[in-house]
């Protein structure tokens, strides 16, 4: 069975920062796109970073701004979201998907950030 | 900024027909854009309903089905049941490794 579990979601206070986790199993993870899609509570779903099977390729949202970089080891089935300079309007709960013919066949359950002062 | 416009919200009569439709604010929507769709229920992750534009993913019952509809996206439920009731996103690719979420439409069965 295809499963994604993430994890590392916190409370935090702006400007700091957090790595997110992604971990995936039943399936051959270093033959797929990845992404990280996040949705903001009560509100829609917003698609923030994709990376490339061998990580070489990655993009981002434009909000992003830097902030964030995408990464997996696929020597261990991860995928990480760091997170820097984290800021209220990133308060959300994060998921990553499986990126498959252009969609996001797979997801996670989430992992909730909450950045607040 | 390009958005993709979703209907907000929608409903639909048990056993009725409804179609939900996913936009560009700047031009058409084409096979191009790879529209997918997306279900979610409160609480839950979305769950891939159509990809490649009319392509059914693994499970997904014949009444949900995809298409191009004049210069938009569109996702039709036909014999809608109460079950359907959830919140609906289509998803366009637009190049260059970036994709683009809907707003979402909350579709109500009753």
């Amino acid at each position: 069975e295809v499963q994604l579990v993430e994890s590392g979601g916190d409370l935090l206070q702006p400007g700091e920062s957090l790595r997110l986790s992604c971990a995936a199993s039943g399936f051959t993870f270093s033959g797929d796109w990845m992404h990280w899609v996040r949705q903001t509570p009560g509100k829609g779903l917003v698609w923030v970073s994709y990376i490339s099977p061998d990580g070489t390729t990655t993009n981002y949202a434009d909000y992003v701004n830097g902030r964030f970089t995408i990464s997996r080891d696929n020597a261990k089935n991860m995928l990480f979201l760091q997170m820097d300079s984290l800021r209220a309007e990133d308060t959300a709960v994060y998921y990553c998907a499986t990126g498959r013919t252009y969609a996001m066949d797979v997801w996670g359950q989430g992992t909730a950030v909450t950045v607040s002062s | 900024q390009t958005v993709v416009t979703q209907e907000p919200a929608f409903s639909v009569s048990p056993g009725g027909t409804v179609t939900l439709t996913c936009g560009l604010s700047s031009g058409s929507v084409s096979t191009n854009h790879y529209p997918s769709w997306y279900q979610q229920t409160p609480g839950r992750a979305p769950r891939l309903l159509i990809y490649i534009t009319n392509t059914r993913s693994s499970g997904v019952p014949d009444r949900f089905s995809g298409s191009i509809l004049g210069n938009k996206a569109a996702l039709t439920i036909t014999g809608a049941q109460a079950d359907d009731e959830s919140d609906y996103y289509c998803v366009l690719f637009l190049g260059r490794g970036t994709w683009v979420f809907g707003g979402g439409t909350k579709l109500t069965v009753l």
